[in-house]
């Protein structure tokens, strides 16, 4: 079976801090990517890395960066949490050629 | 990937055949067509992909005309555990490497 784990299911934030958003997995595939999902607006994609230490924006990168140190884990992080982060995050990973991505169980996180 | 455009939402009953069709224009010549399912409070999971014509699993079947300009992916005798937000996804998957979700299709099955 695909591992791929996000380090909280739920998380709580204050305003202003800086918050990291964990991803690994254990199938040695090269593309990850980290969306967020919002009522009404489904999965938009904030960032995906392709290869150890690559990384490109997707649709809505503003207010996030990311990190690939090794291929396993692929990090969020939220520089100045704000109330408008409040969401739903969900890794997913993928190997290609194939279009079949899996994706971790989500972490919910809220901003205060 | 080639924008693709599906009806928000849909309603059945259970026992009924549910067809869901997705509008790909702008599909390329060595583009795959996709689709995924999510459970509330669950990330998406791969359900089926085809190239052309046919292609069916113990899930779904997915139906694509010579075209290729749309696709249907049809439920067989749905059930209420298969409510969920069905997403269509196109792509060549040896060089796209951005994976694209659109807002999907609600299913509700009902009782």
């Amino acid at each position: 079976d695909v591992k791929v784990t996000q380090s909280s299911r739920y998380l709580v934030k204050r305003t202003g801090e800086k918050v990291f958003l964990e991803c690994v997995q254990d199938m040695d595939h090269e593309n990850m990517f980290w969306y967020r999902q919002d009522p009404g607006l489904g999965l938009r994609l904030i960032y995906f890395s392709y290869d150890v230490k690559m990384k490109e924006k997707g649709d809505i990168p503003e207010g996030y960066s990311v990190s690939r140190e090794k291929k396993e884990r692929f990090s969020l992080i939220l520089e100045s949490a704000s109330t408008n982060q409040t969401s739903m995050y969900l890794c997913a990973i993928r190997q290609a050629p194939l279009l079949e991505a899996f994706f971790g169980q989500g972490t919910r996180l809220t901003v205060v | 990937l080639a924008k693709t455009t599906q009806p928000i939402s849909m309603d059945s009953y259970e026992g009924q055949e549910v067809n869901i069709t997705c509008s790909h224009n702008n599909i390329a010549t060595n583009d795959y067509i996709t689709w995924y399912q999510q459970f509330p409070s669950q990330g998406p999971r791969f359900i089926i992909q085809g190239y052309k014509t046919k292609v069916t699993n113990e899930v779904a079947s997915l139906f694509i005309p010579a075209d290729r300009k749309s696709s249907t992916l049809s439920l067989p005798r749905v059930s209420l555990s298969d409510t969920a937000v069905y997403y269509c996804l196109v792509g060549e998957g040896g060089s796209a490497r951005q994976l694209t979700f659109g807002s999907g299709t609600q299913l509700t099955v009902l009782p």
